[in-house]
Order: structure tokens, then sequence, then C-alpha cells
């Protein structure tokens, strides 16, 4: 089975705190995504990246930047977090590009600017 | 751009009867999939199904189905047989050419005992 898990389930951070996320699949997937969910507007991406050093801005790259160094990871940063960027983080996988191929996604980071 | 709509935020079903999550969309595209993720409570956003927008068939997955009508772009999701663990967010989500997911804005369902 594919396994995507993330570093943290919740996370507490302060204003103007620069912000890791860490995302890291075991299948040796190419594509990996950073979505952001939040009530009422479904899931957005962030970030997105197609092989390893690569990253194309998704729908809302404001904020937020991107590290590929490794296949398997894939890091979201938040270089100054601010109280709207509290949301829940999802990070996704996928073999490669193709519609056919499934995105498997992790559990999430519940992420809580102060 | 493609957008997709779940009208419907909320639904609640009994257990073991059916029920059926709307979903529409739009786009200008002739090739693309449609797909509708679980996401139950604190835990993993799954797929449940998907649909290749040139099967005019409908996909089917054991209790789950759709009703893809290509002209009215409209993509439902029959959910028969409902449990308990059935209980989730619901997101339909579009992917065309760029390759990339669109999600709706989700609804939720409830299933009472």
């Amino acid at each position: 089975d594919v396994k995507v898990t993330q570093s943290s389930r919740y996370l507490v951070k302060r204003t103007g705190e620069k912000v890791f996320l860490e995302c890291v699949q075991d299948m040796d997937h190419e594509n990996m995504f950073w979505y952001r969910q939040d009530p009422g507007l479904g899931l957005r991406l962030i970030y997105f990246s197609y092989d390893v050093k690569m990253k194309e801005k998704g729908d809302i790259p404001e904020g937020y930047s991107v590290s590929r160094e490794k296949k398997e990871r894939f890091s979201l940063i938040l270089e100054s977090a601010s109280t709207n960027q509290t949301s829940m983080y999802l990070c996704a996988s996928r073999r490669t590009s193709g519609y056919y191929n499934e995105q498997f996604f992790g559990p999430g980071t519940r992420l809580t600017v102060l | 751009a493609q957008t997709v709509t779940q009208s419907q935020p909320e639904m609640s079903v009994q257990e073991a009867e059916t029920v059926t999550l709307s979903c529409t969309y739009d786009t200008s595209e002739s090739d693309y999939y449609l797909f509708w993720y679980k996401q139950p409570p604190s835990r993993q956003m799954i797929l449940v199904i998907r649909q290749e927008a040139y099967k005019q068939q409908n996909a089917t997955e054991n209790r789950f189905s759709v009703n893809f009508q290509k002209a009215a772009k409209s993509f439902s999701l029959k959910i028969s047989d409902s449990q308990l663990g059935d209980a989730a967010m619901y997101f339909c989500a579009y992917m065309g050419g760029s390759e990339k997911l669109v999600f709706g804005k989700g609804m939720k369902l409830t299933v009472n005992p």
C-alpha cells in the first residue's frame, strides 16, 4: 500500500515564525502536491512538483514556498506565518502524470497560527 | 478555468437506505476525468470512484455508482445500502489537460442508525 505521511498532525505557531511542513511518500512516486483545506472552500492547490527539484505554483502560492531535494520528500514552507494561514494542509502523491493515476493523500496537518 | 460545484453542503441518510450526492462542473475540454473522494472524520482522504469522460458507461464500485451526464455536465454519486462507515466529507473533483485536480467545496454526509 502507498503510504503518505506528514510530520505533524497538529501544529501551533506564532505569527512571523518560519514553519516547515514535511511530507514523505514511500512508493517512489514522481508527483507530489500540497493542498490547503478550509471549510466551505474545499481543497485548493498551493504547489506541486512533477519530480525532484521541480516545482510549479498552484492556485494559491502566495506566502508559501516548497522544496523537493529528494524524490520521497516534499516540504511546504511558510516563510513568515500569518493568522490567515491557519488551516488544514494536505499532502498528496501520484505515481506519474496521467489522468488515470490516483492521488494518495496524507493524514493532514492542522496548523494554527496565533 | 474549470469549476466544480457541490450545491448541498450537508446531507443525511438512514442506515441501509440509498443517498445521491450531486456534483456539476464546468469545462470546455472534451477529455477529462471525474472523481469522488471520501474524507472520514480525522482520517485520510481516499478515492471512492472515478469516471473517464469518453466512457458512456457509468462507473461502479460495489455499493458506489455514478450517474455521469456529459451533456449536462453532471456527475452524481449514489451510495446504496448506506453504512455507518460511509459518514464522511465527500469531494467531487475534476482533472483535465492540466492534470491537476479541481475540487468542489465538499459535502458532509451523516448516516443515522
